[in-house]
């Protein structure tokens, strides 16, 4: 089975802090993935990337970085943590696929508070 | 920008009973997906429907697309407590490189 690992479930942090969440998957997959989601408003993409030292803005890339060093390793970084970065944090794998996106493998979530 | 809204917001049934979702979306698409996500949980894929089918089974899950209507349902027959959990569906837009996923449906099942 595919697994997704989020390192942290739960975090909190101050205003103004560097954020570091961590998602490791196991399935050799191309394709990764970074929503965040908020109540009322489902899943927003921040970044995707589709290989290693590769990434793409989503929706939402702003206040958020990423980092792709090793391909079962996605990163992504809020430099200075703001108190509307508060969320519930969504990393997901795909693997590579020519035609139409296919399925997501979902991690079990970071739920960050920023205080 | 949301492609797929689901409705109703938030549904509440009685175990034994059907329930049905329903999404619509704005694009043509390559495909629809559904997720489940138990509370606290991350999502996990129920089932892939393509632009060029009109119907899908996977156990007690059905679903239906309508692309004149830009619209999907998706049914859940002789639901269970355990179905309890909040409901996304997923499409891939015009150009098919990410899936953009609506705010979701809420299902409660009462037993």
């Amino acid at each position: 089975d595919v697994k997704v690992t989020q390192s942290s479930r739960y975090l909190v942090k101050r205003t103004g802090e560097k954020v570091f969440l961590e998602c490791v998957q196991d399935m050799d997959h191309e394709n990764m993935f970074w929503y965040r989601q908020d109540p009322g408003l489902g899943l927003r993409l921040i970044y995707f990337s589709y290989d290693v030292k590769m990434k793409e803005k989503g929706d939402i890339p702003e206040g958020y970085s990423v980092s792709r060093e090793k391909k079962e390793r996605f990163s992504l970084i809020l430099e200075s943590a703001s108190t509307n970065q508060t969320s519930m944090y969504l990393c997901a794998s795909s693997p590579a696929t020519r035609g139409p996106h296919g399925e997501l493998f979902f991690g079990e979530g970071s739920r960050l508070t920023v205080l | 920008s949301q492609q797929g809204e689901e409705d109703p917001q938030a549904l509440s049934i009685q175990e034994g009973e059907n329930a049905t979702m329903n999404c619509s979306y704005k694009t043509s698409i390559n495909n629809l997906q559904w997720y489940r996500q138990n509370s606290g949980r991350g999502l996990v894929h129920l089932i892939l429907i393509r632009s060029n089918e009109r119907e899908k089974h996977s156990g007690r899950l059905r679903v239906t697309l309508d692309t004149s209507k830009k619209s999907s349902s998706l049914l859940i027959t002789a639901s269970r407590a355990a179905d309890t959990a909040s409901y996304f569906c997923a499409t891939d837009g015009l150009y098919g490189n990410k899936l953009v996923f609506g705010a979701g449906t809420i299902l409660r099942v009462k037993s």
